[in-house]
């Protein structure tokens, strides 16, 4: 267990919804990072926040958004779904921004996605 | 063309056998290098991790990093059915955005 968690463990819907992800961070992890596992395209980076701030930004949709609370849980928010979003997204959690240094990212068990 | 390159395999051995796993990048600016493991149905895990070019060891594994080559590989010794799982390397330039090879399946049968 990484001491990441994300819900739901899985969500189904159908195209044009909107959902949300949910994830909450190892106890003292300042960072948040979104990542999409597909078939296709394997893992891919998303965005990432540091203390409620977006940090980096990846191959992230503009249907996408996500934010960072007080609290440093993180939500991902897609809309205006397609057949194409089914995936895993995962969340992942370190302890600062990474600038400057290497930081473990711990990762939690993902949420699969079905677009129906 | 994808930054890292990995081949997905599947690959499968024998209990025992010395186990190789291996990715190509293009980025030069890519100075950290991961190895991170992922079981059916769960997040990837961090298994090991190298700073440039070199070696590391830690127990049945050992990462190498070529930057001059911009190669990396993974060897697993004496490998064991638990090692079961997919591998992905990944790859950063100032830590933070990972950059992922596509996973290679192993399975290691008894």
């Amino acid at each position: 267990d990484s001491g990441v968690t994300q819900t739901p463990k899985h969500l189904i819907t159908a195209t044009g919804q909107r959902v949300t992800l949910r994830c909450s961070p190892r106890s003292g992890d300042l960072s948040v990072y979104w990542y999409q596992q597909s078939l296709d395209q394997g893992l891919q980076f998303l965005i990432q926040y540091y203390n409620g701030e977006e940090r980096a930004k990846g191959n992230i949709l503009e249907r996408f958004s996500a934010q960072q609370f007080p609290d440093l849980h993180s939500e991902l928010n897609l809309s205006s779904l397609e057949l194409g979003d089914s995936a895993l997204y995962f969340c992942a959690s370190s302890v600062v921004s990474g600038v400057g240094g290497f930081n473990t990212q711990y990762f939690g068990p993902g949420t699969r996605l079905t677009v129906l | 063309q994808k930054e890292v390159e990995q081949d997905p395999g599947p690959l499968s051995v024998p209990e025992g056998a010395i186990v190789s796993l291996n990715c190509t990048y293009s980025n030069s600016a890519f100075q950290y290098f991961m190895w991170y493991r992922q079981y059916s149905r769960k997040g990837p895990e961090l298994l090991m991790y190298t700073y440039s070019s070199g070696n590391k060891e830690d127990g049945r594994f050992t990462a190498q990093v070529d930057k001059s080559s911009k190669y990396i590989s993974l060897f697993i010794r004496d490998s064991q059915p638990s090692d079961s799982a997919t591998y992905l390397c990944a790859m950063s330039a100032s830590y933070g955005k990972l950059t992922f090879g596509q996973g290679t399946i192993l399975t290691v049968h008894p």
